[in-house]
């Protein structure tokens, strides 16, 4: 199966500080990439859609100037969580199709983001 | 994307068959039923999909019934390392959108 990776796979960070996590198809081009914020024992929240060479479409409720979504190529995707509080603190995943390929999503292996 | 319905959660022995059931009684005709799972702490996995016949692969069976209003997820003998919430989602392959909606899932914990 096709694979997405995550980087980096945990991070702890100061309230106040910014940090960026990377999300890279391996070995195929994904158009889209969706970020999700998990927090313990909930589901998946959908955040964004991240668009190759476009800007991101945001969901309801998500701060687009809190949580910057950067898709600059067709195998990264980089979300980035400014000004970062313990709030913020929580699993982020990404996931992506196959270009010209939307029958399955291949997801990364999160991201556990601890601000303190 | 159409609302599914699955129970909280599900105890199963191992090495028996886990059988996990979802309603999707508002599907439309060209929304397809998708299974993944997610391990504790990792990304979800997908595990098969399927739109009106029964789906088999190397990790589990699919079974649709015939108004396609609900659904079963088999993992024929289920062991140890498949413990994890299992999600079904109902969606348009290449849709508008593309997005997958994640409802609660059902925690399958398998019993040693």
């Amino acid at each position: 199966g096709a694979v997405v990776s995550q980087h980096p796979s945990r991070v702890i960070c100061k309230s106040g500080t910014s940090v960026k996590i990377e999300c890279r198809s391996l070995d195929f081009q994904a158009t889209t990439m969706f970020w999700y914020r998990q927090f313990p024992k909930q589901s998946l929240m959908l955040m964004a859609t991240s668009n190759e060479g476009s800007k991101a479409t945001y969901e309801q409720g998500v701060e687009k100037d809190k949580f910057l979504i950067n898709h600059a190529s067709l195998t990264l995707s980089t979300l980035t969580v400014t000004s970062a509080h313990p709030e913020d603190s929580s699993f982020y995943i990404c996931s992506a199709y196959k270009q010209g390929m939307n029958t399955e999503a291949f997801f990364g292996q999160g991201t556990r983001l601890t601000v303190v | 994307d159409a609302k599914t319905t699955q129970p909280p959660s599900m105890d199963c022995a191992e090495g028996r068959a886990a059988n996990l059931p979802c309603n999707h009684s508002t599907i439309s005709g060209n929304e397809y039923v998708y299974w993944y799972r997610q391990i504790h702490s990792q990304g979800p996995q997908y595990i098969i999909h399927g739109l009106k016949n029964n789906e088999t692969n190397e990790m589990a069976s699919l079974i649709i019934t015939e108004d396609r209003k609900s659904s079963t997820l088999i993992l024929p003998h289920a062991t140890l390392r498949d413990t994890a919430v299992y999600y079904c989602i109902v969606r348009v392959p290449g849709g508008a959108t593309n997005k997958l909606i994640f409802g609660t899932g059902t925690l399958l914990a398998v019993q040693p």
